[in-house]
């Protein structure tokens, strides 16, 4: 059974801090790994999709990673803003099933002025 | 243009009711699903559908009953509502019910189920 990890629960940096986010999960047969924010109250907002295949995934000051083979992803955002306060949740797609998205715990990010 | 809508966003009930929560895609999606976040904030997927055909029941009460009119829509209709059915209930879509390397998964904004 596909298990998703996400450390650390909670996180608290000063503007301007590059910060990593860490994703864990126990079975390597997946097709994907996807990085999604939310915001309080609200929906998941995409962020990153790294295919299996691929080592990482870049989009503005967000950076995703991918090692399959230990089951490892991190998201790294650089030079954090307090706008990017929410929580990370990771979710990846295991291979020869029907889709089903296992998600991860999450991430609560804040950034402080 | 909104890709994935859900409605109602809020939706206060008292123990007891049925409700319903809509969903709809406009995204050209064959698959969409319903996903529960609990108080715990951990999201776990609920049904999946591919075009009006139920796919994936992840061992919910009978008491959940999802129904899609078209591929383009998947309501989610609960009877008997009980306290433990209060959670934020996300509905999603991609293009393929057997994924490839880059499908994505796009959800709806919630909708945070209080039951009194």
């Amino acid at each position: 059974k596909q298990e998703v990890t996400q450390i650390p629960a909670a996180l608290s940096v000063p503007e301007g801090e590059n910060l990593v986010l860490n994703c864990s999960f126990t079975d390597s047969a997946i097709y994907n790994l996807q990085w999604f924010r939310q915001d309080p109250g609200k929906g998941l907002t995409s962020l990153l999709l790294i295919q299996s295949s691929q080592r990482e995934q870049t989009s503005g000051r967000l950076n995703a990673s991918l090692d399959k083979s230990s089951g490892r992803s991190t998201l790294y955002i650089a030079a954090s803003q307090p706008g990017d306060s929410a929580t990370y949740l990771c979710a990846v797609q295991p291979t020869g099933t029907a889709s089903k998205l296992t998600f991860g715990t999450g991430t609560r990010l804040q950034v402080t002025l | 243009d909104t890709a994935v809508s859900q409605t109602p966003k809020y939706l206060v009930t008292q123990m007891g009711n049925d409700k319903s929560i809509k969903c709809e895609q406009n995204l050209g999606h064959d698959t969409m699903y319903w996903y529960k976040q609990d108080s715990k904030k951990f999201l776990k997927i609920m049904f999946s559908y591919n075009n009006k055909e139920l796919i994936i029941n992840e061992t919910v009460p009978n008491r959940f009953s999802p129904k899609s009119p078209d591929k383009a829509h998947l309501n989610l209709h609960i009877n008997s509502l009980e306290l433990g059915d209060s959670a934020v209930y996300f509905c999603a879509s991609s293009q393929d019910l057997y994924w490839t390397a880059n499908t994505e998964a796009f959800f709806g904004q919630g909708t945070r189920l209080t039951v009194v």
